[in-house]
């Protein structure tokens, strides 16, 4: 069965530092990742996809994810947190070969403090 | 502005009420999609429609219910049948179903209450 891990509820960091926000995946065949952010009160937005070729995938606002095939992971990164990176962090993946829908993750809060 | 419009943005539904979300696009995508969002889970999908005049059923359909008469509309309505409707909704749109080119566009959510 297809699934996505967020392991970590809430992501604290403070401002300037680098973050990181877990995201781990399994499906039968060759996977699409996305994330997405959601600020409070608002839908989704796209922050970046990765489908196939180079392994680390650049996406808005300074953000950036490692796919890592043998780890099952597509962690998602940021050099220098800035305040106004706190909000809810969603991962999703969609097995390639199936044409199923996506399957969400359970978010991770991400905190920056100054 | 090209987007998609949620509204209302509150809705409170009283016991065995139908109550109707609306969804439009003007991004003159293909597909649409309802999700469902509860605090501390993922988006869970309740309909999709890869096309106009067709939809399908996500994984928790029951007690809801769309149409997809035009390309730019998506109307959900939660049915008396759906026992426990609190939740904030989600619609959104993507050029086309699936193949990668998954690019989902959402609009601002629209809260439901029971009263």
């Amino acid at each position: 069965a297809q699934s996505v891990a967020q392991p970590e509820d809430q992501v604290n960091v403070a401002e300037g530092n680098p973050l990181t926000v877990k995201c781990t995946y399994s499906v039968s065949g060759n996977p699409y990742l996305f994330w997405y952010v959601q600020y409070p009160n608002r839908g989704l937005q796209f922050l970046l996809k990765y489908i196939t070729g180079d392994n680390l995938v650049k996406g808005s606002y300074g953000f950036e994810a490692e796919f890592n095939k043998s780890q099952t992971s597509f962690h998602l990164k940021k050099p220098s947190a800035l305040v106004s990176d706190s909000a809810l962090y969603f991962c999703a993946v969609r097995d390639m070969d199936s044409n199923y829908q996506l399957i969400w993750g359970a978010g991770t809060k991400l905190i920056i403090k100054p | 502005d090209g987007g998609i419009t949620q509204s209302p943005k509150y809705l409170f539904r009283k016991e065995g009420q139908n109550v109707t979300l609306s969804c439009e696009q003007n991004l003159n995508h293909d597909a649409m999609y309802w999700y469902r969002q509860d605090p501390g889970q993922g988006l869970r999908l309740i309909y999709y429609s890869q096309i106009v005049n067709d939809f399908q059923k996500g994984d928790i359909a029951e007690g809801y219910s769309v149409s997809r008469e035009k390309k730019e509309s998506f109307p959900l309505t939660v049915t008396s049948a759906q026992k426990n409707p609190t939740a904030f909704y989600l619609c959104a749109s993507s050029y086309e179903w699936g193949g990668g080119n998954e690019k989902l566009f959402f609009g601002s959510g629209t809260q439901l209450s029971v009263l």
